[in-house]
């Protein structure tokens, strides 16, 4: 069954510096890949989604960016931090089914 | 796209009694629909899925009923204990897309 690896699992980072998340997952080949990021007592909202290598669509429009350089490797990133950017973030994999495997989450403040 | 509506956002029961939540769609296309639990500070899970082509699903103390027609499926507890507390999630998704919407969620609080 999938396994899926997220770091670090907290951050705190000022406003306006770089951020870089990255989510690696294991036990399935060619995974449709997620990133969520859900707000303190709120639902899952879904920012990015990969269906293979290179390829990624944007649910949210704002300033964050994905990418996925590898079949099993999504990365979140962004050039400036907003302090709306805090929030706890989730990669995702679905393999052969549509259930959705979620990562151990990474925990962002923005300061 | 897929508008999905999860009632009660919170529910308070006592320890023993049932609990339902119920969840709507919009997409008729939409035939798997599952329950993800998500205790606090974890990551959601998969509790219990359903597809289009069966009504009811049991699992010990969850159960899982679908109403195609109507646009619903709900998620039944039976007997529950205080670690049934959590966020509970519905996120219905049609065959292909893999791209399930979730619901807003609901909140199970069981009083010991």
């Amino acid at each position: 069954s999938q396994t899926i690896h997220q770091w670090p699992a907290t951050l705190v980072q000022p406003v306006g510096s770089p951020l870089s998340l990255e989510c690696t997952v294991e036990g399935t080949s060619n995974p449709n890949l997620y990133w969520y990021r859900q707000a303190a007592g709120r639902g899952l909202q879904l920012l990015f989604y990969s269906v293979g290598i290179g390829q990624i669509s944007s649910e949210v429009p704002q300033n964050l960016s994905a990418s996925r350089p590898q079949d099993r490797q999504f990365i979140l990133s962004s050039k400036k931090l907003l302090l709306s950017d805090s929030g706890f973030y989730l990669c995702a994999c679905t393999g052969s089914s549509e259930t959705q495997y979620f990562g151990p989450g990474t925990r962002l403040l923005v300061l | 796209g897929e508008n999905v509506e999860q009632h009660p956002s919170t529910l308070s029961v006592q320890e023993g009694d049932s609990a339902v939540i119920k969840c709507t769609y919009s997409d008729s296309a939409s035939n798997y629909f599952p329950w993800y639990k998500q205790e606090l500070g974890k990551r959601p899970q998969l509790i219990i899925d359903i597809r289009s082509n069966v009504g009811e699903k049991k699992d010990q103390r969850i159960a899982v009923t679908l109403n195609k027609t109507a646009k619903h499926f709900s998620l039944h507890i039976t007997e529950t204990q205080p670690e049934d507390s959590a966020v509970y999630f519905c996120a219905p998704s049609r065959g292909g897309s893999y791209i399930p919407t979730f619901g807003r969620g609901t909140s199970l609080i069981v009083h010991p």
